[in-house]
This record gives structure tokens, C-alpha cells and sequence, in this order.
């Protein structure tokens, strides 16, 4: 297997526009989860879900955030507009049902 | 709720050194727990879990945690440290979502960066 997958590896955008960071988790895998990392405030979980239904979404920081997972396969990361205190890395992970999480490369973002 | 502390922020060894890493973990029931490792710019990996059973467990990279139920400690371990190993290593505690409800969310700690001295 591939291991999860993560795109774009890298992102610059400007204020107020829309960033969609895409997540193609590991095969068989029911569980997603999205962390976002700051120096400031480490590992974040933002959400997560299980069998494509969001299950815990407290993460998230604001109504500019937004995540779906249409199928087993795929979810998206939406910010939405965006703003310079959202520049991080974002990871994707996934995970069967022994809660062992593996993680994207991650997603560098830079909100200028 | 559970919560997982890592005493050290930093901590530096010089190659060839044996390492200690401190866990203590808050979990309401048998915890499931995990060790990974970040390198610079790159993802999470999973280096050792424990679920059940020998409380030593071995990972890869020559690394072993020791699950200590009466201390609350997940430590991890290294009889000798490379140059490679320098990175940031995390401690995470979760458990079957079945029992708690929690789902398969894992609760992470701050990490520790690790140096190791040529």
C-alpha cells in the first residue's frame, strides 16, 4: 500500500482565498483524522471520522474550516476564507480499528 | 479524560548513549499507547504500540517502550542512540472506542526533541 496521501505537499495562498487540502487514506482504513501543527500549539486534532461520517469535530477552530469524506477513500479540508493564523502543516491520518494512526506526509501552509 | 504528559521538551545525548523518554498517561480504563517519531519536515511515524499483553514491547529502529500500569508510564527506550535518531518523538494514549465511546481518536503529548552529539 501506498500509505496515506496528502495534496498539495505545499501551499501558498493570500488572505481571504480558499485552500482545499485532500486526503486519500490508507485502503480498508475506516477511521480519518485531521491534526493541524503549529509551534505554538503542537499536534491539534481538528476532526475525524468513521466510515465517512463525522463523528467529533470539536477541533475545529472556526465556521471557516470545513471537512468532508464523500467515500472510503477520500476527504477534503477546507479553509474557507483563509487568514495568516491558519499557516501550519496539516496532516491526514487513518486508521483500522485498532487505533493505530498512520500519517500523511502532511501539508505545508503558508497564508501570506 | 484522557491526557498524556512528556516531562522533557529537549532532551541531548551523545551518540552511541543509552535514552529514556518519559510517558505518564491519564486513562480511564486499559490504555492503548504508542510511540512516533517526527523527523524535520515530515510526517508522524509509528515506532512501537502497546494493546495487551508483555508489558515490554519492541519497535523498530531498535527501540522498546515499557508499559508500567501502576506508575501510569509508557517510557521509551534505546540502548544506543545514533546520529539519526535525532528528531521529535510523541507519546499517544487511546483506547477501543467500543469501551469508551471515544471512537479510535488518540490523545498526543507535547513531544520531546531529541539532540544527539557527535
Amino acid at each position: 500500500d501506498a500509505g496515506v496521501i496528502q495534496s498539495p505537499r505545499h501551499e501558498v495562498t493570500e488572505m481571504g482565498q480558499e485552500v482545499t487540502l485532500r486526503c486519500k487514506p490508507i485502503s480498508g482504513h475506516d477511521y480519518l483524522f485531521w491534526y493541524r501543527q503549529t509551534m505554538m500549539r503542537g499536534l491539534e486534532l481538528l476532526i475525524y471520522f468513521n466510515n465517512n461520517v463525522p463523528i467529533d469535530d470539536s477541533g475545529m477552530p472556526e465556521d471557516r474550516f470545513s471537512a468532508k469524506m464523500p467515500n472510503a477513500s477520500f476527504s477534503t479540508l477546507k479553509i474557507q476564507p483563509s487568514e495568516p493564523r491558519d499557516s501550519a502543516v496539516y496532516f491526514c491520518a487513518s486508521s483500522g480499528p485498532r487505533n493505530e494512526q498512520f500519517f500523511g506526509p502532511g501539508t505545508r501552509l503558508t497564508v501570506l | 479524560a484522557q491526557s498524556v504528559t512528556q516531562p522533557d521538551i529537549h532532551i541531548t545525548v551523545s551518540e552511541g548513549a543509552s535514552l529514556e523518554l518519559r510517558c505518564n498517561y491519564s486513562y480511564g480504563a486499559t490504555p492503548y499507547l504508542f510511540w512516533y517519531v517526527q523527523s524535520p519536515g515530515q510526517g508522524l511515524q509509528l515506532l512501537l504500540k502497546y494493546f495487551s499483553g508483555d508489558t515490554l514491547v519492541q519497535g523498530i529502529k531498535g527501540f522498546e517502550a515499557e508499559f508500567k500500569r501502576s506508575q501510569s508510564s509508557f517510557n521509551l527506550r534505546k540502548p544506543s542512540v545514533h546520529w539519526s535518531d535525532a528528531a521529535e518523538y510523541f507519546c499517544a494514549v487511546g483506547g477501543s472506542g467500543v469501551i469508551t465511546g471515544g471512537g479510535n481518536k488518540l490523545t498526543f503529548g507535547t513531544g520531546t526533541q531529541l539532540k544527539v552529539e557527535l
